[in-house]
């Protein structure tokens, strides 16, 4: 299974940037870099994905190394709403997710 | 519109018995996927349908754990002579069409305790 490395947990105050860092040092050339975040008690949900150019939407940006072995999840202004476990996952194999163990964000006020 | 629905939220049944955990993806979704999730872990992969028919059923632990889509629509995750390692959240997730660029949006899961 493909195997990506998350810090076990993050904390940033409110209303700074985050930036959430990810390695997939064995990633492929065509696989795309999705980003999950689960809120307690709730499934999991979609932020971003992309493959080698960076991306931005409405949630957050997603920058990827020029090598695509790491990326990075900005979240530009972090609220209480944002505490959650982020997941990076690449490789989805025909659709299937693989998780790992994730980022858990913590917002203080 | 009306998201991924999971039913029932929560169940708690016995050791040994039969359980069934239904799924109604969003209107149109090709592609349905259960995963499971333990405390304190991320979701891990069951099965996928594209269609009626299961697409990779690779990650379904053994052979008390059978899932069906018979319409290609609402799908119903069965589980024999359910055992207290059985205990976990359920989740359900569906995506317009399967593939790496596709969404997958989440139901809120089915809780499962196996007394």
């Amino acid at each position: 299974d493909a195997k990506t490395t998350q810090p076990n947990s993050m904390e940033s105050n409110e209303e700074e940037p985050v930036h959430l860092p990810c390695n997939h040092s064995t990633i492929s050339g065509t696989d795309y870099i999705h980003w999950y975040r689960q809120l307690p008690s709730q499934g999991p949900e979609y932020v971003i994905h992309g493959l080698t150019s960076n991306v931005n939407n409405r949630m957050a940006s997603l920058a990827i190394a020029e090598d695509r072995k790491s990326s990075t999840l900005i979240l530009h202004r972090a609220t209480l709403r944002d505490a959650a476990v982020y997941y990076c996952i690449y490789d989805n194999q025909g659709g299937k997710l693989i998780f790992g163990q994730g980022t858990e964000l913590s917002v203080k006020p | 519109g009306a998201g991924v629905s999971q039913t029932p939220s929560n169940k708690v049944t016995e050791k040994g018995k039969y359980v069934e955990l239904r799924c109604d993806p969003i209107s149109g979704h090709t592609a349905l996927y259960w995963y499971r999730q333990s405390l304190g872990q991320g979701p891990e992969f069951l099965i996928y349908f594209q269609g009626t028919g299961a697409a990779d059923d690779s990650g379904l632990p053994n052979d008390r754990f059978f899932a069906v889509r018979p319409e290609g629509s609402v799908s119903t995750l069965k589980i024999q002579r359910t055992e207290r390692g059985d205990s976990a959240v359920y989740l359900c997730a569906s995506s317009r069409l399967a593939g790496g660029q596709d969404t997958q949006y989440f139901g809120p899961g089915t809780r499962l305790t196996v007394l």
